[in-house]
Order: C-alpha cells, then sequence, then structure tokens
C-alpha cells in the first residue's frame, strides 16, 4: 500500500470548515483513499473513501486531486466534537488478496477545533 | 446496531497469566482482525482473519494466538503475556468488497491491557 504524509497537526475554529491535506505521490491505479478518524482512544471510525471522483457523504467531502497524488478531505461545518486524529490511508480494495482488509495507519494528523 | 464488542475494556495482569481478549461482530463480516496501539508507532496489525478457520500473521503476531471457529467470534490469546504487551487493542471487522471497492471496516472500543 502507498505511504502517505499528513501534517502533524492542524486548529480550526467551530462552525468554520476543516480541510486536511493529504499527500500520497506514490498511490496506484487501483488504490482507494480513506479517511478514518480516532476519538480519544477509542476505536477509529470509518468517514468517507474516493478512488478519482470526489465523494460527498453525511460526515464530510473528499477531494481528490486530478492525478491523484493527493486529497483533502473536508469537514465543512467543524464542532468541538471533530476534535480527533485523523489518518489517511491508500490501500486496495479488492476481494480474495490477502491484504485486502488490512489498514495500515500512519501517524494521522490532530486536529483541534477550538470555539 | 451493527458493532464490535470486546472484553474486557480494562484489564490488569501479571506476567505469564494467560488471558483472552474477546472479539465479537453481528454483521457477518468475513474479514477480521486485530491491531495494537502503542505511542509513537500507530496501530499496528496483529493478525487476521479471511473467513472462518482461516487466520494468519500481521505485522507483530510474536506472543499472540487467535483462533476463528465461528464467524462472529475472532479471539485474541496471550498465552504468557509479558510487559512489553502493555498495549491498548482493537478488534476490526469488515466484509468483501463492495460495489463501490467499499470495505469499511468497523471497529470495537478498544482493550487496555497492562502487563505487570
Amino acid at each position: 500500500d502507498a505511504k502517505t504524509t499528513q501534517p502533524t497537526s492542524m486548529d480550526c475554529a467551530e462552525g468554520r470548515a476543516a480541510n486536511l491535506p493529504c499527500n500520497h505521490s506514490t498511490i496506484s491505479g487501483n488504490e482507494y483513499v480513506y479517511w478514518y478518524r480516532q476519538i480519544h482512544s477509542q476505536g477509529p471510525q470509518y468517514i468517507i473513501h474516493g478512488l478519482k471522483n470526489n465523494e460527498t457523504n453525511e460526515m464530510a467531502s473528499l477531494i481528490i486531486t486530478e492525478d491523484r497524488k493527493s486529497s483533502t478531505l473536508i469537514l465543512p461545518h467543524a464542532t468541538l466534537r471533530d476534535t480527533a486524529v485523523y489518518y489517511c490511508i491508500v490501500r486496495v480494495a479488492k476481494a480474495g488478496g490477502t491484504s485486502y482488509g488490512k489498514l495500515t495507519f500512519g501517524q494521522g494528523t490532530i486536529l483541534t477545533v477550538h470555539p | 446496531e451493527a458493532q464490535v464488542t470486546q472484553n474486557p475494556r480494562y484489564l490488569i495482569t501479571v506476567t505469564g497469566k494467560k488471558l483472552t481478549v474477546t472479539c465479537s461482530q453481528n454483521m457477518n463480516h468475513e474479514y477480521m482482525s486485530w491491531y495494537r496501539q502503542d505511542p509513537g508507532l500507530g496501530l499496528r496489525q496483529i493478525y487476521y482473519s479471511m473467513n472462518v478457520e482461516v487466520t494468519d500473521k500481521g505485522d507483530v503476531p510474536e506472543g499472540y494466538k487467535v483462533s476463528r471457529k465461528e464467524k462472529r467470534n475472532f479471539p485474541l490469546i496471550l498465552e504468557s503475556p509479558s510487559p512489553n504487551q502493555t498495549s491498548l487493542y482493537f478488534c476490526a471487522s469488515s466484509s468483501r468488497q463492495g460495489g463501490d471497492g467499499n470495505t469499511e471496516a468497523f471497529f470495537g472500543q478498544g482493550t487496555r491491557l497492562t502487563v505487570v
């Protein structure tokens, strides 16, 4: 799975958009970009994933550049409860392979949302 | 409610005393795995299972055993715990590939183990 690079920490004001960048310059054509977050030692929580198109769900939006070498997770209206460590992971999502379920976590970005 | 349940949430034990951390999921997922999380090292996979009776080592399997006799359960066994296994443990499960490539993993709430 491709390596990712994220900033160590970021701050965001409550109610503003939080934009979390991720660099994955060695991503392969069959690798997806996944985002998870972990709130204060709880189990990681899935947020969103994408291949090459931008994606949106009830939690966030994912913007992937055209060359797929980087992406941005957007929390449109951050709240205090969004304070967490955010992990960007790229991996193959293919049934049958031995690694399809494995998630390789980096250090992530510590997002602090302040009042 | 879809969930992964781990027990116990907290455990303090002594070196060498065998213990089992249980993990159960109610989503009929094929894939289950165990991770440990340590400061500065992040989350690392210990063992995984692709289906009943199919298990394999992850990145840090030494000192651990697992079994998968039923689809819903995937216990983590420490035959002779040592202090370097003091950690926060997470069980996770996921299904095989969805139509859009999604294999969202669901994690348990964690087990904080201290070995003295």
